[in-house]
């Protein structure tokens, strides 16, 4: 079946520290993928995506390359700050038919230190 | 901008009690999908409904049941409620199901006691 699989947490890191969240999924045929964030107490808010092979998705200083061949999405940012504390969800999607619904990975706490 | 708005945002409800979750999409989003998150798990999804059918089913319980209406707000209705049932649930809309992404609500707090 369809699934993801992303590093596990909390990450703690520093302020101005480079971040990387490893994310990798298993689906057949070839899905659009998502990095959702969601803050504390709020509602998940889109990040970031790519629908196809090589896409790059970029969004306030995160991005992540969509790569087919080792069917990875990895989330980058180059100088995380306090502000991006926070859980990030990696996620797949199928559109078309009856499909359309996302499949997130177990999330990945962020924790940056000033 | 308008976005997906829950109501109610918190609810308490007693075991084996009913509860109703609504959901308004942002204008001209004909598909709503609903998600449940249990404490420091991942969203799963339940169910979605395309203009006023439903288009997928999830992980729904047969205890609840969901319909979108012609104004294209969806309701979800939970009966018998169980402690486990406690979790955020999320509303999300999208204007087709085709390559878009969906937009999420809040969520309402559910709390089973």
């Amino acid at each position: 079946g369809n699934s993801v699989t992303q590093m596990e947490g909390p990450v703690t890191l520093s302020e101005e520290a480079f971040l990387t969240i490893n994310c990798t999924y298993t689906a057949t045929g070839y899905p659009s993928l998502f990095w959702y964030v969601q803050y504390p107490g709020e509602g998940l808010q889109l990040l970031l995506k790519a629908t196809k092979a090589d896409d790059k998705g970029s969004n306030k200083g995160f991005e992540a390359t969509y790569r087919k061949e080792t069917t990875s999405f990895h989330l980058e940012k180059g100088s995380v700050q306090v502000s991006d504390s926070a859980v990030y969800f990696c996620a797949l999607c199928y559109y078309g038919g009856s499909q359309g619904n996302l499949i997130f990975g177990k999330g990945t706490k962020l924790s940056v230190k000033p | 901008a308008a976005g997906v708005i829950q109501s109610p945002r918190h609810l308490i409800k007693e075991k084996r009690e009913t509860a109703t979750l609504k959901c308004y999409p942002i204008p001209r989003h004909d598909t709503v999908y609903w998600y449940q998150q249990g404490p420091g798990q991942d969203p799963q999804f339940l169910i979605s409904f395309y203009e006023k059918m439903q288009s997928d089913k999830g992980s729904i319980p047969d205890r609840f049941s969901a319909q979108q209406f012609s104004d294209y707000h969806s309701e979800l209705n939970m009966s018998s409620l169980e402690l486990g049932d406690s979790a955020l649930y999320f509303c999300a809309s999208s204007p087709a199901v085709v390559y878009n992404e969906q937009f999420f609500g809040p969520g309402t707090r559910l709390t089973v006691l």
